[in-house]
């Protein structure tokens, strides 16, 4: 069964670092996504992202994040100084395309800001 | 606007009893709900989702109720097993085109007991 692989599964960086977080999408998925979790909380959308632009970002996704697909086959999020508060786990996800909504997850990239 | 509210934050049965999780929401504009489960460490796993024009959708042992006039939806699950141990989360998303960021509610630890 096709999957969303995500890496690395844990990272462990110093504050004001940058980190970039790297993610494998269902091949024939046009629709990519980056959710956090803050641990014991709820999933947080942080941006989508369609035909190699952001079709839509949270108030989350400040400057400090950034999305690409550098190739036909990676999407990356990176975070340019990494603060304590970004200590979650990354999701990223995709989706088919037009007319479906269901999203499949990766396992996620536990980050860890020291 | 944008916020779904999930209830209870946990939630202890017996196997073979009924476990049900509640998720209300205010946006009108909402036009998909799926329920997610999640096990330690993993993502969240697409596990059954409902669109308005039905108000109930049946997938083995899982159900979800929908009252569009009373914007709530709910998970039942039937008969259930230690194996349905896990993190239950609703979503809803708008627009019939994917893409559309999923706003997730706060999840529901679901324990059942052998």
């Amino acid at each position: 069964e096709p999957e969303v692989t995500q890496t690395p599964s844990h990272q462990v960086t110093q504050m004001g670092q940058e980190v970039i977080l790297r993610c494998v999408p269902i091949s024939n998925h046009l629709y990519f996504y980056w959710y956090r979790q803050i641990l014991g909380q709820k999933v947080e959308f942080l941006v989508s992202f369609y035909n190699n632009e952001i079709s839509e970002k949270s108030e989350i996704f400040d400057d400090q994040f950034s999305v690409e697909r550098p190739d036909g086959s990676n999407f990356t999020l990176k975070i340019r100084s990494t603060k304590l508060e970004d200590s979650a786990m990354y999701f990223c996800a995709s989706s088919e395309g037009v007319g479906r909504g269901e999203l499949f997850f990766g396992e996620g990239s536990r980050l860890t800001v020291l | 606007q944008q916020q779904v509210k999930q209830s209870p934050q946990s939630l202890i049965v017996q196997k073979g009893g009924i476990s049900i999780i509640n998720c209300a929401y205010e946006n009108t504009a909402f036009d998909y709900f799926p329920w997610y489960q999640q096990f330690p460490g993993k993502g969240p796993a697409l596990l059954i989702a409902i669109r308005p024009d039905v108000s109930e959708k049946k997938e083995g042992r899982f159900t979800i109720s929908f009252n569009k006039s009373a914007k709530q939806f709910s998970l039942h699950i039937m008969d259930s097993q230690p194996g349905d141990s896990a993190t239950y989360f609703c979503a809803a998303s708008k627009g019939e085109t994917s893409g559309s960021r999923l706003t997730f509610g706060e999840g529901t630890q679901l324990t059942v007991n052998p």
